[in-house]
Formats: C-alpha cells, structure tokens, sequence
C-alpha cells in the first residue's frame, strides 16, 4: 500500500534555514501537501503541489518536488521560533478520498 | 465561519464507559474524517464519510463507530471505551482539492 516516510526530528538555529523531507511510494499521487501542527492544536495546512508541477514558492516557504524519485522537501528560508511545530507530510491519489500522512517531524528551532 | 468544531475538548471516562464525540463543519464539504494520533504513530483514520449517508472503515475502526447525521455533523461513538483508546482525536472535512480541514481535537483518557 502506500507510504510517506519522513525523518522524525530537525533542529535548527534560528535564522538559519529549515529543509523537511518525504518520501512517498504512490506513483498516482496527484497532491501533495504540509500541514503544520502547533502544539495542543489541530493540522493546518501550509501549502500544497499539484503532481506536475516540481517547485512552488510562498513567501518564506519553498516546496520541491522531485516525482522520478518520489520525493518532496519543504524548505523555510529564516526560521523562527514560532515554526516550532510538527510538520506532516501527506499525498493523495486522483479519485481518492483518503490522504495518506507521515508521521510527522518535529521542528525545534533554538535561539 | 467557524470552520470544523469538536466537542467536548478534554474527556476522562472509566473503562466499559460510552460516550461520543462530536463534530460539524460550516463549509458545506461532503467528506468528513475521524482521526487518532498518538506519540510516535502520526495520524490514523478510524472512519470516513465520503458524503451525506455514507461511512466507511478506515485504517483502525475497531472499538468505534460512527454517524454522519447531515452533511454538517459526523459523529464518533466509542460503546465501551479502553485504555487503548486513550489518545487525541481530530475530525476533519475535506475540500474539492482534498485539503483537508482540522478541528482542534478531543483530549480523551480511559482509566
């Protein structure tokens, strides 16, 4: 079935950059998405890439998106504390309902 | 515009003890989405609602069981709650472009 795998933690020094990877196994994934999880609430989401595209900038954040290996990054140009979160990773095939998540990786920024 | 709500936001109940957690969305979305997370494990769906009048299983539906009243409200009913059971649960509702919606969870323990 299919799988998001991402590395669990990162932590960085504030002002520096943050890159968060994924890697998925469905080749029929359509979207692809990052959500974003502060502590004691819900996932929001961050942005999101259509399948055919490879990049997409949004302000600080810059989403790559590499389909021959199944890979896609989330990079947040000068991170501060408040991008402390959890960051989640999910994709989901064409016709489907049902995202499939990683399991989340925990962004610690430090001063 | 209130986006999804969940009541209560903080539960204990006693093992063999019942209760259900509810859910609406004022976005007028047609899928809807019952969730678990627990540390380590990311987020696992229990059920889903792909429109008004349907349900379906998800990944772990075992001991749960649910209600899609109207296209507001989809419901969770645990019969009889366990201490495995004790976790954070989200309800969801998806957009056309399957971004997903998050209320900011039920805090549930089962002593």
């Amino acid at each position: 079935g299919e799988d998001v795998e991402q590395s669990l933690f990162l932590s960085v020094r504030e002002g520096d950059s943050s890159v968060i990877n994924c890697t998925y196994t469905d080749s029929s994934s359509t979207y692809l998405y990052w959500y974003k999880q502060e502590p004691g609430a819900g996932l929001q989401l961050l942005t999101y890439i259509f399948s055919n595209m490879d990049m997409k900038q949004d302000q600080r954040l810059t989403v790559l998106l590499n389909k021959k290996d199944k890979h896609l990054s989330l990079r947040i140009a000068d991170t501060q504390t408040g991008d402390s979160a959890i960051y989640f990773c999910a994709e989901i095939a064409g016709g489907s309902y049902i995202p499939t998540f990683g399991r989340g990786t925990s962004l610690i920024v430090h001063p | 515009n209130a986006g999804v709500t969940q009541t209560p936001k903080f539960q204990v109940l006693k093992t063999g003890q019942s209760m259900t957690l509810q859910c609406a969305q004022d976005m007028n979305h047609n899928s809807m989405y019952w969730y678990r997370q627990d540390p380590g494990m990311g987020l696992r769906l229990i059920y889903y609602s792909a429109s008004e009048g349907t349900t379906d299983k998800g990944e772990v539906p075992n001991g749960y069981n649910v209600s899609r009243l109207n296209k507001r409200e989809f419901s969770l009913r645990l019969e009889s709650a366990a201490p495995s059971q004790t976790s954070v649960y989200f309800c969801a509702s998806s957009a056309l472009n399957n971004e997903q919606f998050f209320g900011p969870g039920t805090r549930l323990t089962v002593l």
